[in-house]
């Protein structure tokens, strides 16, 4: 049964970096791709990246003025993603989900993790 | 980026009814569209993909329909476990935008 563990609850300062992890089990880890969502309390979802499972090919949301990198370890099957100039409007649930092997072959998000709470203090 | 939005962003209902969520794309993304549920305090869960394609799982009740830029998710005979949040999403073109959700609520 595919699977997406993702590390525990984080909290950092303002200004300070954070760095989520994802492992997958139960598929083919190289055959998808690892999409990254966030939401803000009480708000909609927010895709913020995308990398391939078997290609550096990657993808991130432009409005995050470059903060965002994913990443991958084929060889233990773990995705990051690591958001770097933290403010208080980044604090939420970071989701990561099964997706895409290749942008040329389009893969709903089928497979979710179970969240990992980001919180942004002063 | 291509824009979804969503409507009604809040819907009340009651068990047994009928009802029907709309999603507008910003230009065409047919048919890369899918349908989420999500209930407080879980991830989202994947209803409908590629436009009317039901995950595996997700009772019939549930079906999807649309073309173009204008797609829907219907509810048929409302059961308890229904009332949720939904968002549509399009993965066409990134960035995969999702709508702003339609939160289901009981009558």
């Amino acid at each position: 049964q595919p699977q997406l563990v993702q590390s525990a609850s984080e909290v950092k300062k303002s200004g300070a970096s954070v760095r989520v992890s994802c492992r997958a089990s139960g598929y083919t880890f190289t055959g998808y791709g690892i999409t990254w969502v966030r939401q803000a309390p009480g708000q909609g979802l927010e895709w913020i990246g995308w990398i391939s499972g078997h290609t550096n090919d990657k993808e991130d949301e432009q409005k995050l003025q470059g903060r965002v990198t994913v990443t991958i370890d084929t060889s233990t099957e773990t995705a990051y993603m690591e958001l770097r100039g933290l403010t208080f409007d980044d604090s939420g649930i970071y989701y990561c989900a099964r997706g895409p092997g290749s942008r040329l072959l389009p893969h709903a998000l089928d497979v979710w993790g179970q969240g990992t709470v980001v919180t942004v203090s002063s | 980026d291509i824009q979804m939005t969503q409507s009604p962003s809040t819907l009340s209902a009651s068990i047994g009814d009928r009802v029907t969520i709309t999603c507008r794309a910003s230009q065409t993304i047919s048919p890369w569209l899918a349908w989420f549920q999500q209930k407080p305090g879980k991830a989202p869960g994947l209803l409908i993909y590629k436009t009317s394609k039901l995950q595996t799982g997700v009772p019939s009740r549930f079906s999807g329909s649309g073309s173009g830029t204008e797609f829907t998710l219907t509810i048929n005979n409302l059961q308890p476990d229904d009332f949720a949040t939904y968002y549509c999403q399009q993965y066409s073109t990134y960035s995969y935008t999702f709508g702003q959700g339609t939160k289901l609520e009981v009558k």
